[in-house]
């Protein structure tokens, strides 16, 4: 089956910091998202992406859909508390038949932001 | 806006007991799917339904079982619970198709403990 191999698994940085994080596929995927899930929630959308080069921002966060489609990354400029959770990306194949929609998800980034 | 609702949202099992996880949506979404987390897995899928009256297996199906009750209803049975099956489980809706800016919706998430 498809593999998402997310990295770091955490980071521990300070109020004010970028952060960068990043997936990779074995396979091709159509579209990559990126979803924050805060304790004891479920995952929210944060960005989505569907072209090969795609860069697309939502406010401090800016993510693109690698060209090769097996890879994917998140950045967060200026990091504050409220930034803490897990952060997973998702991809999703457009291979037809009862593949469609489904998505394959990433392990995770743990982020911790201290003040 | 209730969007993706799941129950129970706790509950403690004892091994060999049966249980049913409840889901519904009300986005008129067409896709359902049920996923569970584990510490450094991500999410991983058990089941989906693509449609109300079907239902197809995902990564990890061993050890439950599905109902599409109707279009707004997904709920997943544990027939006898298995300390292996505690974990966090997430409904989540999607309206699919062929346009592919479609997003993944998830509920809040339901913390199951087999002891």
């Amino acid at each position: 089956g498809q593999q998402l191999n997310q990295s770091p698994q955490s980071m521990f940085i300070q109020e004010g910091e970028d952060v960068s994080m990043n997936c990779t596929s074995s396979s091709i995927f159509n579209t990559w998202l990126w979803y924050k899930q805060d304790p004891g929630e479920g995952p929210v959308l944060l960005i989505a992406l569907y072209k090969a080069g795609e860069l697309t921002s939502n406010g401090r966060l800016t993510a693109q859909f690698g060209i090769t489609r097996k890879d994917s990354f998140l950045n967060i400029s200026a990091s504050i508390p409220s930034d803490v959770g897990i952060y997973f990306c998702a991809g999703r194949s457009n291979a037809g038949g009862t593949s469609y929609g489904k998505l394959t998800f990433g392990q995770g980034t743990i982020l911790t932001v201290h003040p | 806006n209730a969007g993706v609702t799941q129950t129970p949202k706790f509950q403690v099992l004892k091994t060999g007991q049966s249980m049913t996880l409840q889901c519904a949506q009300d986005m008129n979404h067409n896709s359902m799917y049920w996923y569970r987390q584990d510490p450094g897995m991500g999410l991983r899928l058990i089941y989906y339904s693509a449609s109300e009256g079907t239902t197809d297996k995902g990564e990890v199906p061993n050890g439950y079982n599905v109902s599409r009750l109707n279009k707004r209803e997904f709920s997943l049975r544990l027939e006898s619970a298995a300390p292996s099956q505690t974990s966090v489980y997430f409904c989540a809706s999607m309206l699919t198709g062929h346009t592919p800016g479609n997003t993944i919706y998830f509920g809040e998430g339901s913390w199951l403990t087999v002891v």
